[in-house]
Parts: structure tokens; C-alpha cells; sequence
């Protein structure tokens, strides 16, 4: 059984804060890991992709790839009350071509 | 703008009725999928669309039947539903079958009756 794990939270850092989301995962030959943001209500919003061990940014977000340890993070800098959201982490499954494995979700809450 | 489209936003229909949700995707993409999601769960597969051939059904329930017109439009029709088939269903696109990257459209909240 393929399986990504995220702490559900919440997670709650004050406005400005670096935010820090980690998963795990078990599939030992995926070679895909994204990001999804959702809010209350809506749809998953993709937000980074990342594919090597390394560091990847894109402005405000910084993805994170480990996969000699299996974990994948993402880092919020200056984090904003609007950043509250559900933030899922997804892997590809090497099993079955365009699937994702998503993990549960953790649900980050930026305060005032 | 979202690039990937779907009607209608909100759907409420009894066990016996039938309806459709619609999608469609303005990316040029070859793959579309459908997902379902439950409050507080991530979203779950139910089936994928190659060149407008399925290429996977995680053995969903046969009162929800896909169909892909063309590579921009994905259909998925109901019939005889559960109350428990109420849930947000989710369109997405990538830009070939095996590409991973994914993008969602906003979502159908289906409430049934």
C-alpha cells in the first residue's frame, strides 16, 4: 500500500512567520511530488511541483526533495493570513501511471 | 482565470434522477481525469481519459459513466445515486497520460437525496 503522510495540524505560525509543511512517503521510486493548496469549499490549486532532491523556489515557496530519506517539504516565507489553507502532498505512483498518491492534508492557520 | 472549467458548481438531485457534470480544459492537455472528494479527505481517482480513451476506472460504481467527446471535454454522467455519492467532484487535466502534474478544476458540490 502506497502512502504519503502528513501531520493534519493545525499548524499555526503568526503573520510573517516561516511556515514549514513536511511529508513522507513510501513508494521508494516515485520521481514526482507537488503541492495542492485548498481552501474551505474549493479546489485543490496546484502550487509546486518538484521532481529532484533539492531545493526548488518560486517566489514565497520554497519545495523541498529528500529521496535517500522519502520526504518532501515546503516552506512558506513572510507567511500571510491568506496562506491558511489545507496544503496537501501528492507523489506520483510508480504502480499505475498518472496517479497520485495525495497524503490527508495539513491545515496551516497564519494569525494576526 | 481557471483553464479547466466546470458546470454546474452546485448539484442537487434525488436517487432516481439523472444529470451530468461537466468539464472542460482550455490547456491543450491529452489527459483528463475525474476525482471524487469527501470533507476532510484528499480527493480520490475514478477515472482517467487518454486521447479521449479510458484508460482508468478504479473500479468505480457503474451509476457513474464517463465520456469524453473530445480532448477538451469530459462528461460524467449519473444515475441512481447514493446519498453517499454527495461530495465535491473534481475535473482535472495534465498534458499527457503518465504526466503526473495535474491541475483541478473548481469542482462540482453534488448533494444527493
Amino acid at each position: 500500500q502506497k502512502e504519503v503522510e502528513q501531520n493534519s495540524g493545525p499548524l499555526s505560525v503568526p503573520e510573517g512567520a516561516i511556515a514549514s509543511l513536511n511529508c513522507t512517503y513510501s513508494d521508494r521510486g516515485s520521481q514526482s511530488f507537488f503541492w495542492y493548496r485548498q481552501y474551505s469549499g474549493k479546489s485543490p490549486e496546484l502550487i509546486m511541483s518538484i521532481y529532484s532532491n533539492g531545493d526548488k523556489e518560486d517566489g514565497r515557496f520554497t519545495a523541498q526533495l529528500n529521496k535517500a530519506s522519502q520526504y518532501v517539504s515546503l516552506l512558506i516565507r513572510d507567511s500571510q493570513p491568506s496562506d491558511s489553507a489545507t496544503y496537501l502532498c501528492a507523489g506520483g505512483d510508480t504502480g499505475t501511471a498518472s496517479k497520485l498518491t495525495f497524503g490527508t492534508g495539513t491545515r496551516l492557520q497564519v494569525t494576526l | 482565470d481557471t483553464e479547466v472549467t466546470q458546470t454546474p458548481k452546485h448539484l442537487v438531485m434525488g436517487m432516481t434522477n439523472k444529470k451530468s457534470l461537466k468539464c472542460e480544459q482550455h490547456m491543450g492537455h491529452r489527459a483528463m481525469y475525474w476525482y471524487k472528494q469527501k470533507a476532510k479527505k484528499p480527493p480520490e481517482l475514478m477515472f482517467v481519459y487518454s486521447y479521449e480513451k479510458l484508460s482508468i476506472n478504479e473500479s468505480v460504481p457503474s451509476r457513474f459513466s464517463p465520456e469524453c467527446p473530445n480532448s477538451s471535454l469530459l462528461n460524467l454522467h449519473l444515475h441512481a445515486l447514493q446519498p453517499e455519492d454527495s461530495a465535491l467532484y473534481l475535473c482535472a487535466s495534465s498534458q499527457a497520460y503518465g504526466d503526473y502534474e495535474q491541475y483541478f478544476g473548481p469542482g462540482t458540490r453534488l448533494t444527493v437525496t
